[in-house]
């Protein structure tokens, strides 16, 4: 299966700032990458999908870009909401697989 | 609105089964897969498998082959979710998701179900 790393583990943003989170493959997953917000007790929420399309719903403030093995999750101008643990996900290959999760906290 | 609600927490002995619940609404249930995936307590998400409520198919990771199964009653749009032979490391937050119709990604989630292992 497909093993997904993301980093840093752990990012610490001041509000208004902007946070770039990375996601690799280690295997090409083309552009088959989600990327999903977790706030503490609750479920995920999709954010980004296609690897840079972003979810109904979504503040403008959230893109995607990459392709292949590398992705980059950003946000910009970073909001208290926002603060949350990121996984990245790939659905190219069978079975679908996520990464640990990065932190963002606040510093 | 598109909604997937969970049933309750869960509290079970190692070896026991546990069956979850997650009724939706607000879409044609027949024409989006279900996922379920678990998290346990600090860790990362771990995909479980899924189901068709259309026709029925599944599929599921070999870890758990042998030990989940994923059910649907379409009168109800309900799908569950039975994990079997349960033991400590089975603890975790239990959450159902709907499948985007053309990938798989999961566009709308649950609200999750804690289950608990212990003795």
């Amino acid at each position: 299966e497909i093993v997904m790393t993301q980093s840093p583990a752990t990012l610490s943003v001041s509000p208004g700032e902007r946070a770039t989170l990375s996601c690799r493959a280690s295997q090409s997953v083309s552009n088959s990458l989600a990327w999903y917000q977790q706030k503490p007790g609750q479920a995920p929420r999709l954010l980004i999908y296609g690897a840079s399309t972003t979810a109904t719903g979504i503040p403008a403030r959230f893109s995607g870009s990459g392709s292949g093995t590398e992705f980059t999750l950003t946000i910009s101008n970073l909001q208290s909401e926002d603060f949350a643990v990121y996984y990245c996900q790939q659905y190219n290959s069978w079975p679908v697989t996520f990464g640990q999760g990065t932190k963002v906290d606040i510093k | 609105q598109v909604q997937l609600v969970q049933s309750g927490t869960e509290m079970k002995k190692p070896g026991a089964s546990v069956k979850l619940s997650c009724q939706t609404s607000g879409y044609t249930f027949t024409s989006y897969g279900i996922t379920w995936l678990r998290q346990a307590p600090g860790q990362g998400l771990e995909w479980m498998g899924w189901i068709s409520p259309y026709n029925g198919n599944t599929d599921y990771p070999q870890k758990l082959q042998g030990r989940v199964t994923l059910t649907t009653d379409t009168s109800t749009s309900t799908a569950y979710m039975d994990l079997r032979s349960l033991r400590s490391d089975d603890t975790a937050f239990y959450y159902c998701a709907r499948i985007h119709t053309s990938a798989w990604f999961f566009d709308y989630w649950g609200q999750g179900t804690l289950v608990t292992v212990s003795s």
